[in-house]
């Protein structure tokens, strides 16, 4: 079964600094992967996905994120994090076999001024 | 214009109550679909439509029952409310294909008392 896997319950960081967000997938065949961001009392939004091509794929707000299939990982990587990136992060990966777009279990980003 | 709406935003009731929330995609999109977010921030999905046709029907329980009028409408029906129910429900919507990112509307604040 296709699943990803967000081992960091929360990450803080210093307002300026470089942020990551870790995610692993597990998956049979090549994987469809993607990073939503959920802000307080909203619903899912957007940020980037993986479907072929370059490993480093850019998104919005700045993010990007870094497909690596020997490490079967999916980093969300931001140079410069801000305040306002604070979230919930979702990493989700798509199972091609049933459709189903499975989520991690969130990473909650903190980031201090 | 709000992309996927769903109504109402709250929703305050007692056990053995029966709901609905509406929810609705001005997208133009194929597929919509529900889930379930619990207290924990763990998302999972319930139901998918394509066209009014019910693609994925994960092992909820039989008390909750997806309508689709058309395929910008998919409407869910909650019978008999139990303690267990009280979750944020979120609706999606996409274009057909595994490589899609879903929108997805602000979500509903279930509480059943």
């Amino acid at each position: 079964a296709q699943s990803v896997a967000q081992p960091e319950d929360q990450v803080n960081v210093a307002e300026g600094n470089p942020l990551t967000v870790k995610c692993t997938y597990s998956v049979s065949g090549n994987p469809y992967l993607f990073w939503y961001v959920q802000y307080p009392n909203r619903g899912l939004q957007f940020l980037l996905k993986y479907i072929t091509g370059d490993n480093l794929v850019k998104g919005s707000y700045g993010f990007e994120a870094e497909f690596n299939k020997s490490q079967t990982s999916f980093h969300l990587k931001k140079p410069s994090a801000l305040v306002s990136d604070s979230a919930l992060y979702f990493c989700a990966v798509r199972d091609r076999s049933t459709d189903k777009l499975i989520f991690g279990t969130g990473t909650r980003l903190q980031v201090f001024p | 214009d709000t992309a996927v709406s769903q109504t109402p935003k709250y929703l305050v009731t007692q056990m053995g109550n029966d709901k609905s929330i509406k929810c609705e995609q001005n997208l133009g999109h194929d597929t919509m679909y529900w889930y379930k977010q619990d207290s924990k921030k763990f998302l999972k999905i319930m139901f998918s439509y394509n066209n009014k046709e019910l693609i994925i029907n994960e092992t909820v329980p039989n008390r909750f029952s997806p309508k689709s009028p058309d395929k910008a409408h998919l409407n869910l029906h909650i019978n008999s409310l139990e303690l267990g129910d009280s979750a944020v429900y979120f609706c999606a919507s996409s274009q057909r294909g595994g490589s899609e990112k879903l929108f997805f509307g602000s979500g509903t604040q279930l509480s059943v008392l």
